[in-house]
């Protein structure tokens, strides 16, 4: 079945550190792929997204690559910042079910200034 | 426009009970959908609808009934609550295929 394999953490980075978060995935087909970012006390937003392969999601800062050779979509940012503090959450979209999501576990991210 | 609300924030139930918990959404979403979220597992689809009157099973359905007699409204039930219920209950909405908006999340435990 569709499933997602998240890095575990959790990370702590120093402000304006390099952040990778990876993420591979196994799905038939060709899912799309989603990064979530749920901050302390809130639900989930979503980050960025790609649908097809090649595809590059981006937003804040934040940026992810669809592989499907790899079958990965890692999760990077060049400079992070204090406010990027959250669980970020990989998940991916199956061609089958009604739009239901497949998460990987959550990987907390802490940033210290 | 408050776009995902749940009711209760926080619940404390003793085994054996049960409880109803609220999700609405004001977006005028087809898909509504009940995860549950425990440390180190990620989020699990409990159950979900595509529409008014309409509900299917997730992931993890056991010991949850849900219901969707409004469009705007999806509840999920716990007839008889247990500790292995213990965790944080998300609701999410979207179109047909797309993003999914999430509320802020009801934490319950139960003793």
């Amino acid at each position: 079945g569709d499933s997602v394999t998240q890095m575990e953490g959790p990370v702590t980075l120093s402000e304006e550190a390099c952040l990778t978060i990876n993420c591979t995935y196994t799905a038939t087909g060709y899912p799309s792929l989603f990064w979530y970012v749920q901050y302390p006390g809130e639900g989930l937003q979503l980050l960025l997204k790609a649908t097809k392969a090649d595809d590059k999601g981006s937003n804040k800062g934040f940026e992810a690559t669809y592989r499907k050779e790899t079958t990965s979509f890692h999760l990077e940012k060049g400079s992070v910042q204090v406010s990027d503090s959250a669980v970020y959450f990989c998940a991916l979209r199956g061609q089958t079910g009604a739009n239901n999501l497949f998460f990987g576990t959550g990987t907390r991210l802490t940033v210290i200034p | 426009n408050a776009g995902v609300t749940q009711t209760p924030k926080f619940r404390v139930l003793k085994t054996g009970q049960s409880m109803t918990l609220l999700c609405a959404q004001d977006m005028n979403h087809e898909y509504m959908y009940w995860y549950r979220q425990d440390p180190g597992m990620g989020l699990r689809l409990i159950h979900y609808s595509v529409g008014e009157g309409t509900t299917a099973k997730g992931e993890v359905p056991d010991g949850y009934n849900v219901s969707r007699l409004k469009k705007q409204n999806f509840l999920l039930g716990l007839e008889s609550a247990a500790p292995s219920q213990t965790s944080v209950y998300f609701c999410a909405s979207s179109y047909s295929v797309g993003e999914q908006y999430f509320g802020p999340g009801t934490r319950l435990t139960v003793t």
